[in-house]
């Protein structure tokens, strides 16, 4: 079945470095969402990518969808506390309904 | 609107026994969806649902089974509860308009520990 592989799974950063988590699909994807889960909370869709090379910027954060449809990225510029949490993706395959396959997750932990 | 409404939020069972974590969403959602979200799993997909009387397996199905007799409601049945069942739950609904997935809201999940 498909899998989608996510690194690392443990990230820890000074307040103000840059971070990056990736995204790897064993399939090519049809589409790839991102979502946040703060710490005792649940996951927050944050943005979904549709088209082959496509990257979308929503302030500090910025997502690309590789050319082939089979890798993705998350990067945050400047991290802040407010950052902090889980950041999965999740991938559709498409051609059925086997549903959304999540990454097992980048914890993103910020000291001050 | 309540958006997705996951109940209980809390739940202790012992060995063997089963019950039912109820999920719903107030926004028309034709997907509905269970996961459990175990440390270092991630979110793994239980039972879905395209829309009211079709449900399918995801990737870790069994010992739970679900159905779907309205848009509304999609509870998740645990028929005879085991240790590593111990999980928290998560429900979620999207629409389906424009695509198969979309935005996938999630409930405030249910954390069940099995004894």
């Amino acid at each position: 079945g498909q899998q989608v592989m996510q690194i690392p799974q443990y990230q820890h950063v000074q307040e103000g470095e840059d971070f990056t988590t990736y995204c790897n699909s064993s399939t090519t994807l049809s589409n790839i969402q991102w979502y946040k889960q703060r710490p005792g909370g649940h996951p927050v869709f944050l943005i979904q990518l549709v088209k082959s090379g496509e990257v979308k910027k929503q302030k500090r954060l910025t997502f690309q969808f590789g050319e082939a449809k089979k890798n993705s990225s998350l990067h945050i510029t400047a991290t802040q506390t407010t950052d902090v949490g889980t950041y999965f993706c999740a991938g559709y395959s498409g051609g059925g309904a086997d549903g959304l396959t999540f990454g097992k997750g980048t914890h993103l932990i910020i000291q001050p | 609107n309540a958006g997705v409404t996951q109940t209980p939020k809390f739940q202790v069972l012992k060995t063997g026994q089963s019950m039912t974590l109820q999920c719903a969403q107030d926004m028309n959602h034709e997907y509905m969806s269970w996961y459990r979200q175990d440390p270092g799993m991630g979110l793994r997909l239980i039972h879905y649902s395209v829309g009211a009387g079709i449900t399918d397996q995801g990737e870790v199905p069994n010992g739970y089974n679900v159905s779907r007799s309205t848009t509304e409601d999609f509870p998740l049945r645990l028929l005879s509860a085991a240790p590593s069942q111990t999980s928290v739950y998560f429900c979620a609904s999207s629409r389906r308009s424009g695509g198969p997935y979309n935005e996938q809201f999630f409930g405030p999940g249910t954390r069940l520990t099995v004894l």
